[in-house]
């Protein structure tokens, strides 16, 4: 069975800091990862995703997220925070065969204070 | 144009009735799912319909009962609504059901709050 680990259910940067949103994954065969974003009474969008081309991958809105089989991670990180980031972020993994059946985190709110 | 469109966005009722759920893809996909939002943000599937055919049916009450008409449309029946059914009810939709595909597209959400 699949399933993904968040650390820190709510993660407080300011305006222009850094920000990194961590998760680890377990999979029993190389998994694919996706980070999703849901701002307040949507939907949730893609990110970004692996499925098993380059290990760093970039997504929408600068964010990126690096794939380290050693430490089974797909940590989310962006250099410069923007009030606009402030929302859910959800981390999920995929079978790399089959029917597509995502597995979801617990979810990261990212807070961003000016 | 809403790509994911789902009614009603907000749903409030009493324990023991009936409700459905509605959502339209506009996307052209062959693939539509349900996903269920409890109170702490946990996000789970409950169903996925590739071109108008069951192809996921998670652990779910038989209470729940999707249908999809045709592959733009996939609704949920929920019968004699208890408590712990109280929710957000996501329906997504992707090009294909190959996980190879990578992305789905979701709907607004709709908010079920049984009392």
């Amino acid at each position: 069975a699949q399933s993904v680990t968040q650390l820190g259910s709510h993660v407080s940067v300011s305006e222009g800091a850094l920000v990194l949103l961590r998760c680890n994954y377990s999979s029993s065969v190389p998994p694919y990862l996706f980070w999703y974003v849901q701002y307040p009474n949507q939907g949730l969008q893609l990110l970004l995703k692996y499925t098993s081309a380059a290990t760093l991958v970039k997504g929408i809105n600068g964010f990126e997220a690096e794939f380290k089989k050693s430490e089974t991670s797909f940590h989310l990180t962006k250099p410069s925070a923007h009030m606009s980031d402030a929302a859910e972020y959800f981390c999920a993994v995929s079978l790399n065969t089959g029917f597509q059946k995502l597995v979801f985190g617990t979810g990261t709110r990212l807070l961003v204070s000016p | 144009d809403t790509a994911v469109s789902q009614t009603p966005k907000y749903l409030v009722t009493q324990m023991g009735n009936d409700k459905s759920i509605k959502c339209e893809q506009n996307l052209g996909h062959d693939t539509m799912y349900w996903y269920k939002q409890d109170s702490k943000k946990f996000l789970k599937i409950m169903f996925s319909y590739n071109n108008k055919e069951l192809i996921i049916n998670e652990t779910v009450p038989n209470r729940f009962s999707p249908k999809s008409p045709d592959k733009a449309h996939l609704n949920l029946h929920i019968n004699s609504l208890e408590l712990g059914d109280s929710a957000v009810y996501f329906c997504a939709s992707s090009q294909t059901p190959s996980t190879a595909q990578g992305e789905l597209f979701f709907g607004e959400g709709s908010r079920l709050t049984v009392l």
